[in-house]
This record gives C-alpha cells, structure tokens and sequence, in this order.
C-alpha cells in the first residue's frame, strides 16, 4: 500500500531556528504538493512541484520559506528563520498529473514554534 | 476566480441519521469535484469524486452527485456510523493546461455519537 510519508511527524522549535520538513511522495507520481493547515485559515496552498520543477509557489512567504525537490524521492520545505505564526501542521502531498487530478495525502508534520 | 463553499459546522448526528453536508461552487470553466475526509491526526483522503456534470461519486456509503445546474455537490449517507466523525472537505479543480490546483472549502467537522 503505497503512501506519502512525512519527517519528523511533530516537531517543537524556537523562534529564529531553521526547521527543516521532508516529504518521500509515491513511487511514480510526478506532482508533488506542499499544504499548511491552521484553524485559522484552514488549509493553504503553499508550493508545488511538477517532474521536480516548482510550478507555483505564491502561497510561501519568500522571505523565510523555500521549498526543493533535489529528487524524484524527496521534497523539502524549510523555514528559516521560524516565527511563532509559523506554528501550523504542513501536509506534503503526491499525485500523476493526469485528468484525476487524484492527491495523496502524507500524515503531516505538526510544527510549534515558540 | 474558483471559490467552495461548504455548510458550516459542526454537525452532530447520532449513529444510524441521515447525513448531508452542502456543497456549493464557483469555477470558471468546467471542474472535477471531490470530497475529501480528514480522520483526527490524519492527512486528507480522497472520498470520492465526479469530473462531469450529473456524475454520480461513492465510496463507502457516501454519495454525492454533480449538479451543473444548481452548481452544487453535496455529500450524503443514509445511515452514518461513528467511525463517520471526521472533518470533510469539498474541493474543485478546473483544468488550465497543466497548471492545475485545487480549491478546497472550509471544511465541515462532524461528529456522531453512538
């Protein structure tokens, strides 16, 4: 059963600290997706990626996050420096681009940055 | 632009009632919709879906039928169980070579108690 899995699942940090999430998507998908989900806004849009080339990241603040795929096998977001409103759980998801549009959802990494 | 709007939450149902969580869009052109389910401490899951109009998409008791006319697709289940209690998310997507992304709601938060 093949899934999307995400590292660390829960991570606590510091506010100025670099975070660092990773993201394996399925074997074969080719469209990679970075999401944050607060309650406040519910879920965003921040990043994604087609055949390892990021197609639209207008949803990331710039100036603190980056997102990379530096393979088929691994997607990155970083945040550097982290503030405390970047306390969220960030979904990485994988999908082949064809006309279902289907997404596979990782687990999540529930970040608090305090 | 594409918007969804999703009834609001939260429901609260006992066990065996008659769900429907109302689901309503604006796309320009024409979009594949899909309902989405979030279990506590999950990623989002793929429900179900219908890419035209007077689809019919199930999957596990749920149903929900694209209505071009009334631009709607709301969820239904006749008899919900608790294991049901999650929070459900209507999406679109419309095709706009290659560069596609979904549009999610807000979510609806349902819980059943036995």
């Amino acid at each position: 059963d093949a899934r999307v899995t995400q590292t660390p699942r829960h991570k606590v940090t510091e506010m100025g600290q670099e975070v660092t999430m990773r993201c394996q998507p399925i074997l074969g998908h080719n469209t990679v997706f970075w999401y944050r989900q607060t309650m406040m806004q519910g879920l965003e849009l921040l990043a994604y990626f087609r055949n390892r080339a990021p197609l639209d990241d207008s949803g990331m603040p710039k100036d603190r996050f980056s997102a990379e795929m530096p393979d088929a096998t691994l997607a990155t977001l970083k945040i550097q420096p982290s503030e405390p409103r970047d306390s969220a759980v960030y979904f990485c998801a994988s999908g082949f681009w064809d006309t279902s549009y289907e997404q596979y959802f990782g687990p999540g990494t529930r970040l608090t940055v305090t | 632009g594409n918007s969804v709007t999703q009834m609001e939450g939260p429901v609260t149902l006992s066990e065996e009632a008659f769900l429907t969580i109302n689901c309503t869009y604006i796309a320009t052109g024409y979009p594949s919709l899909f309902w989405y389910v979030q279990y506590p401490g999950e990623g989002l899951q793929l429900l179900l879906k219908a890419t035209k109009a007077d689809d019919k998409g199930s999957n596990k008791g749920f149903e929900a039928t694209y209505r071009k006319e009334t631009t709607s697709f709301h969820l239904e289940k006749g008899s919900v169980q608790v294991s049901d209690s999650a929070v459900y998310f209507c999406a679109l997507i419309v095709s706009n070579f290659g560069n596609e992304k979904l549009t999610f709601g807000t979510g609806t938060r349902l819980t059943i108690i036995p």
